[in-house]
C-alpha cells in the first residue's frame, strides 16, 4: 500500500520561502509509472493544483504560480518537495501531496499539513 | 486553461434518496483524463472516479459516473450516511490540472 507524508514547517513569515517534503513509502518513485503532485487547499475553501514532478525531474507548475515554485525530486530517498517564494497570507492553506496515476487522476494523498503564514 | 462549474453549490437530500452532481467545462475535456473526488472534513480527498466513468478501488457501486466533451455528472443511487461530504470534480488537459469548486451534500 502506497503511503504519502508531508513534512515541513507549520508557520512560515511573509516573504519567507515555504519549503515541504513528501515522503512516499509503499512504492518507488523512480518506477516510472506515475507523476507526483502538489495540491493545497486555503482553509475552507476549494482544491488548486500547484505542480507535478517526474522521477526524471521533469517538472509541471500551475501558470499562476510558475513564478513562485520549484519542485524537485530526490530518488535516493524516495522524496520529492516543494518549494514556494516570496510567500504572504493568501499562500495559508493545507498542502497536500499526491500520486499522479495513468489516468491523470491522483489515487494516493498525503494526509496533508497546514502551512500558516503569519509573522 | 480550463474551468469547471460545478452545480448545484449544495444538495441537501435524506439518506436512501438518489444523488445528481453536476460538472460542466469551459472546453471540451478528453473523458480519459475527467476525475471525480470525495472529501470529508479533516481529511485528504479520495478518488472516486476516473476515465469518467470507472470506479477506483474500493468504491461502492452506488457511485457511477458519465458524460463527455463539456458536461459530466457523478450520480449515488442511494445516499448513506458516510456519503454525505463535499465532491469535486477534476481535468487533465495541456499539461495541467483543475478542479471545480465542489458541491456540498449535506443532510436535509
Amino acid at each position: 500500500q502506497v503511503q504519502l507524508q508531508e513534512s515541513g514547517p507549520g508557520l512560515v513569515k511573509p516573504s519567507q520561502t515555504l519549503s515541504l517534503t513528501c515522503t512516499v513509502s509503499g512504492g518507488s518513485i523512480s518506477s516510472g509509472d506515475y507523476y507526483w503532485s502538489w495540491i493545497r487547499q486555503p482553509p475552507g475553501k476549494g482544491l488548486e493544483w500547484i505542480g507535478y514532478i517526474y522521477y526524471s525531474g521533469s517538472t509541471y507548475y500551475n501558470p499562476s504560480l510558475k513564478s513562485r515554485v520549484t519542485i524537485s525530486v530526490d530518488t535516493s530517498k524516495n522524496q520529492f518537495s516543494l518549494k514556494l517564494s516570496s510567500v504572504t497570507a493568501a499562500d495559508t492553506a493545507v498542502y497536500y501531496c499526491a500520486r499522479v496515476d495513468t489516468a491523470m487522476a491522483y489515487d494516493y494523498w498525503g494526509q496533508g499539513t497546514l502551512v500558516t503564514v503569519s509573522s | 486553461e480550463i474551468v469547471l462549474t460545478q452545480s448545484p453549490g449544495t444538495l441537501s437530500l435524506s439518506p436512501g434518496e438518489r444523488a445528481t452532481l453536476s460538472c460542466r467545462a469551459s472546453q471540451s475535456v478528453s473523458s480519459s483524463y475527467l476525475a471525480w473526488y470525495q472529501q470529508k472534513p479533516g481529511q485528504a480527498p479520495r478518488l472516486l472516479i476516473y476515465g469518467a466513468s470507472s470506479r477506483a478501488t474500493g468504491i461502492p457501486d452506488r457511485f457511477s459516473g458519465s458524460g463527455s466533451g463539456t458536461d459530466f455528472t457523478l450520480t449515488i443511487s442511494r445516499l448513506e450516511p458516510e456519503d454525505f461530504a463535499v465532491y469535486y470534480c477534476q481535468q487533465y488537459g495541456s499539461s495541467q490540472f483543475t478542479f471545480g469548486p465542489g458541491t456540498k451534500v449535506d443532510i436535509k
